[in-house]
């Protein structure tokens, strides 16, 4: 399984764009990769997934280089609900796989 | 929306005691996960579940822990005895094929005394 490495935290302010970026140096060719969001207290929440290029949705954009072994979350923007863990993961797109959060990156959004 | 829903949102036990958390996976999902997480710590994957049977587990799923999905539409995870370790927040996900979104429900808080 591909090990991600990503900042622990990060400081941003309201209206900036954020952008976090994880390392998968040994990402596999059938991984894909997924950002999850956690608040306190409430289950992770997932943002967006990619395999290559770039992938937006209505909450974030997801860069992957064609390399395939970092990526980067952007959030455009951002306001103080954006304060959260941000996980990403590398996983098979398999059936029954095992699913492993790292240590997140906590982003602080302040005033 | 539909959601994974999970019971009971916080238990309190004495240790030695044996626990069930309850999840309500989402309807036509067929891939089920338990995770946990300890204050102030990581999400970690304990076992996830397809076609009525374990696929994958953690080292932290030893004999202790156990999981059925008894009648369809419940998913359920066991400790037999609960140690005080075992304190943390626990997580129920689904999802509907094997790759995507995976779903969390919110979690229940179980506390070893």
């Amino acid at each position: 399984l591909a090990k991600t490495t990503q900042p622990i935290s990060m400081d941003s302010y309201e209206g900036q764009e954020v952008n976090i970026t994880c390392s998968h140096n040994n990402i596999a060719t059938n991984d894909y990769i997924t950002w999850y969001q956690q608040f306190p207290s409430q289950g992770p929440r997932f943002i967006i997934q990619g395999y290559k290029t770039k992938v937006t949705n209505e909450v974030a954009s997801l860069f992957i280089p064609a390399d395939r072994k970092s990526s980067t979350l952007s959030l455009p923007r951002v306001s103080l609900s954006d304060t959260a863990v941000y996980y990403c993961l590398v996983a098979p797109g398999a059936a029954g796989n095992k699913l492993t959060f790292g240590g997140g990156t906590r982003v602080l959004v302040k005033p | 929306e539909p959601e994974v829903t999970q019971t009971p949102s916080h238990q309190v036990t004495q240790m030695g005691q044996e626990v069930i958390l309850r999840c309500v996976p989402i309807s036509n999902h067929l891939y089920f996960y338990w995770y946990r997480q300890i204050l102030g710590q990581k999400v970690e994957f304990l076992v996830s579940f397809y076609n009525n049977e374990i696929s994958e587990k953690s080292e932290i799923f030893d004999d202790q822990f156990s999981v059925e999905r008894p009648d369809g539409s419940n998913f359920t995870l066991k400790i037999r005895s609960t140690k005080l370790e075992d304190s943390a927040m626990y997580f129920c996900a689904s999802r509907q094929g094997g790759a995507g979104e995976l779903f969390f429900g919110e979690g229940s808080r179980l506390t070893v005394l």
